[in-house]
């Protein structure tokens, strides 16, 4: 079975500050696919990244960063100079190779910026 | 390019009850999977459908149903409603899969919100 943590349940920051949003999974398949998702209070799940177990390459886009670590089971999401437009709700979640829509979620890091 | 569309919004149900919610895919996405987000148990899979076929289910009691139509939309079905139903109900689509199975990118509609009293 698979299984993703999400330990931080919430998070305050203020604007312009960096923060890391933590996610560990776990899994016994060794082709899988890792994501990030962001939900705003409209509720739309809205995608962010998609890695593969094959690649560890680490990924900047703007002010996001991702960083996947096998050996640790980790991958985990950094927003820097953060903005009040990124307060949402962010989900790491976890496909394994042959279910192709079953996604395992993590619990969810509800990520609050202010001025 | 439409995204996936819910309807509808917001319903209230009563508990004995049974409702219907419909979800029309991005056109050309084949895949139409639904998932159940609730505060205690967070987002559940609930089933995915392909071209018509179920092809992958959760862990959830028959009273939940679903189907899928030849132009791909898909409605999904809760019979004798209990107050544990009420929740954010997503649905998602995505492309066939030009890769590994796996491998697809899920767009998720904004979601219908059942409330059960």
């Amino acid at each position: 079975a698979q299984k993703v943590t999400q330990a931080q349940t919430e998070i305050s920051v203020v604007e312009k500050e960096d923060v890391t949003l933590d996610c560990v999974y776990e899994t016994r398949d060794t082709t899988y696919y890792l994501f990030w998702y962001k939900q705003p209070p409209s509720g739309e799940l809205v995608f962010l990244i998609r890695r593969n177990s094959f690649d560890e390459q680490n990924e900047i886009s703007g002010r996001y960063s991702w960083n996947f670590q096998k050996s640790t089971s980790s991958f985990n999401f950094t927003i820097t100079a953060s903005q009040v437009v990124d307060s949402a709700v962010y989900f790491c979640a976890l496909k394994v190779a042959g279910t192709a829509s079953k996604l395992t979620f993590g619990t969810g890091t509800r990520l609050q910026v202010t001025l | 390019k439409a995204g996936v569309t819910q309807t509808p919004r917001y319903l209230i149900k009563t508990r004995g009850q049974q409702v219907t919610l419909s979800c029309s895919p991005i056109s050309g996405h084949r895949s139409v999977s639904w998932y159940q987000q609730t505060p205690g148990q967070g987002l559940q899979f609930l089933f995915e459908y392909f071209s018509e076929t179920q092809r992958n289910k959760g862990n959830f009691p028959g009273r939940f149903s679903g189907r899928q139509f030849s132009n791909s939309r898909s409605e999904m079905n809760v019979s004798t409603l209990e107050l544990g139903d009420s929740a954010l109900y997503l649905c998602a689509s995505s492309p066939p899969e030009a890769g590994p199975v796996g491998a697809n990118v899920l767009t998720f509609g904004a979601g219908s919100r059942l409330t059960v009293l």
